[in-house]
Order: structure tokens, then C-alpha cells, then sequence
């Protein structure tokens, strides 16, 4: 059965580091989405992405923040100078049509230092 | 109500019994309510994906019913196994992006 993949599992870095959090959606997909969870707190969207383009973002990403889509199947996060509060588990989704089930990886936990 | 919230929180309950959890959302701009279990260390697996009002969606024991003009869900579970101990999540589409709000989910432990 297909599913997401994500990579690393477990990210640990220094403030102010740049880190890239990979994800392999389900090929045949066409949406994409990062969410993520803090330690205790909801399940929080971050971006949407369809047709090569952030459809939708929350006030959590700032310009500190991007998407891409560099070849086709890798679907990937940039935060570019991590902070402490950019500790949590985060997690790819992708889905076919816009409300359909969405398919989520197993997660990134990134922790910050 | 503007937010997804789920109740309760936690349940504890022995093999065999059944269960049901609460998930409220905001009832306007409505488009998809779903449902995800999700055991630790593991992805959430979709349970269920419900658009109509009066939706009800089955799934072996498991089971759900959509209220969208009072904005809530159910989720039940007839006859509850140690295997279905795990976090409920359900989430609301709340735009047409398919940006998924969550609730704080439930956590179900079933004791054998």
C-alpha cells in the first residue's frame, strides 16, 4: 500500500541553524501540507501546496519558513534559522483531491537547542 | 464554537465495552469533518472522511455520525479491543485548500 515517507526521523540542531525536513508524498497526489504538533498541544497546520504553490499558510509560517517541490516527488521543508520554539514533530500530508482523506507520514521530531 | 474540541480528553475502558467520543467544530463554512487514530510512534491512519449532514460512516466496530448544522461528530466503538487502544483525532476542513483544523484528540486505552 503507498504511503508518505519522511526523513529524518529525529533532527537535533543549534538555534539558529538551518534545517530541511524531506517528504515523499504518495505519488499519484496532487496536495500537499506540513502540520505540526508541540509537546502537548493540537495538531497545527503550517502550508498548503498544489500546482507548484503555497495555496494557503498559517500566522506560524514566517519568513522563516518555505516549501518546495524541487523534482517532482520530494516535498520539503526549509526553516531557515531555527528557534527553540521550533521544537515539535512534524508531519507531511498529502491527499488527491482537496477533501479527501489526507495521508500523513510518520513524522520529523526536531529539536532544537 | 471556533475551534475543534474533542471530549473526552481520555477513556479508560475494559475489553468489550463500547465507547463513543465527542468531536464539536465550527458549523460555518463547513466542508469535511475527519477522523484519524493514531497510535504512538506511527502515522495517523484516516478512519473516516464525512461531507453531509446526517452522514453516518462505518468501518468494521467502528462508526461515526455528522451533525453539521449543530457543528459536532461522533465516534463509536462497539465491543473495544486492547488493538484499538490509541489517540482519536478528528479534524475540520475549514477552507477550500483543505487545511485540516485538529481537536486535541482522545486517547483510548482498553484494558484486556
Amino acid at each position: 500500500e503507498p504511503e508518505v515517507t519522511q526523513t529524518p526521523s529525529h533532527q537535533v540542531t543549534q538555534m539558529g541553524q538551518e534545517v530541511i525536513l524531506r517528504c515523499v508524498p504518495i505519488s499519484n497526489h496532487l496536495y500537499f501540507y506540513w502540520y505540526r504538533q508541540i509537546l502537548g498541544q493540537k495538531v497545527e497546520f503550517l502550508v498548503s501546496f498544489y500546482n507548484n504553490e503555497i495555496s494557503e499558510k498559517s500566522e506560524i509560517f514566517d519568513d522563516q519558513f518555505s516549501v518546495e517541490r524541487p523534482d517532482g516527488s520530494n516535498f520539503t521543508l526549509k526553516i531557515r534559522s531555527t528557534k527553540l520554539e521550533d521544537s515539535a514533530m512534524y508531519f507531511c500530508a498529502s491527499s488527491g483531491q482537496t477533501y479527501n482523506e489526507q495521508f500523513f507520514g510518520p513524522g520529523t521530531r526536531l529539536t532544537v537547542l | 464554537i471556533l475551534n475543534v474540541e474533542q471530549s473526552p480528553q481520555s477513556l479508560h475502558v475494559q475489553e468489550g465495552d463500547s465507547t463513543n467520543f465527542t468531536c464539536s467544530f465550527p458549523s460555518s463554512n463547513f466542508y469535511a469533518l475527519h477522523w484519524y487514530r493514531w497510535e504512538t510512534a506511527k502515522s495517523p491512519e484516516a478512519l473516516f472522511v464525512m461531507t453531509l449532514n446526517g452522514d453516518e460512516k462505518k468501518k468494521g466496530r467502528i462508526s461515526a455520525t455528522l451533525n453539521t448544522k449543530e457543528g459536532y461528530s461522533y465516534l463509536y466503538i462497539k465491543g473495544s479491543q486492547p488493538e484499538d487502544s490509541a489517540t482519536y483525532l478528528c479534524a475540520h476542513n475549514s477552507g477550500n485548500t483543505g487545511k485540516l483544523i485538529f481537536g486535541q484528540g482522545t486517547t483510548l486505552q482498553v484494558k484486556p
